[in-house]
């Protein structure tokens, strides 16, 4: 496989599931990426992860709970989500996430809906 | 917080014809990235611009990185059916390299 993969694709989750989303990288990047994509509004960067450490947490709520165990995975672990929380979840990777690199590849999503 | 004006929030175009659409803010940025998503997909970057003026093609897209860095056109030439989908554009910022989203442009193209 190649690029940047994401799984799964849809997720339906009630408010009382804990659930966990996974993202895998095959670019040999050392920077990965959560994003969180409402309808009509700018991509809302969540976390950033550089060479396996946290390096920014955009304010997000503790029910989102993210994991970096090398390079090339990461993971995004949900628990008693709010309805507002539905939306496309993108994962992106790049070569390094610090100064001017910033050209990021994204996989495809995972559409989550909260019920 | 910093944010980016893109527009048109929406295009309905014939085939064939050209399509324009812009990011502005009152910030100043290093570089400029235009991004493609098709439904149901992430986006896909399509040019990357990283200096004033510069002015760069991919096939039948232009952008154009605008002087003052505050600015970034795209232009589609002779668009196509496959041209349908979310256009983005995200700068980042020169006071502490942050990238900066703009909401979209959605290109829809008339039978």
């Amino acid at each position: 496989e190649t690029g940047v993969t994401q799984t799964p694709r849809h997720l339906v989750m009630g408010m009382t599931n804990k659930k966990s989303l996974k993202c895998e990288q095959h670019l040999g990047h050392n920077a990965m990426y959560w994003y969180k994509q409402s309808a009509k509004k700018p991509l809302e960067l969540m976390f950033v992860y550089n060479f396996k450490e946290q390096t920014e947490n955009n304010s997000v709520p503790s029910r989102f709970s993210p994991e970096c165990p090398n390079s090339s995975h990461l993971f995004l672990h949900l628990h008693t989500l709010q309805p507002e929380d539905s939306a496309l979840y993108l994962c992106a990777s790049s070569h390094t996430g610090q100064g001017g690199d910033q050209e990021l590849f994204f996989g495809s999503g995972t559409q989550l809906s909260v019920l | 917080g910093q944010q980016l004006n893109q527009s048109p929030q929406s295009m309905f175009i014939q085939e064939g014809e050209d399509v324009s659409m812009n990011c502005t803010s009152s910030s100043i940025f290093n570089t400029w990235l235009w991004y493609k998503q098709d439904p149901g997909e992430g986006p896909v970057l399509l040019i990357a611009l990283y200096k004033a003026g510069e002015l760069t093609s991919n096939g039948r897209l232009t952008a154009q990185f605008g002087i003052t860095r505050k600015d970034s056109f795209l232009n589609i030439s002779a668009s196509i059916p496959s041209d349908v989908g979310i256009y983005f554009c995200a700068g980042q910022l020169y006071s502490n390299y942050q990238l900066i989203w703009g909401a979209g442009t959605k290109l829809i193209i008339k039978p």
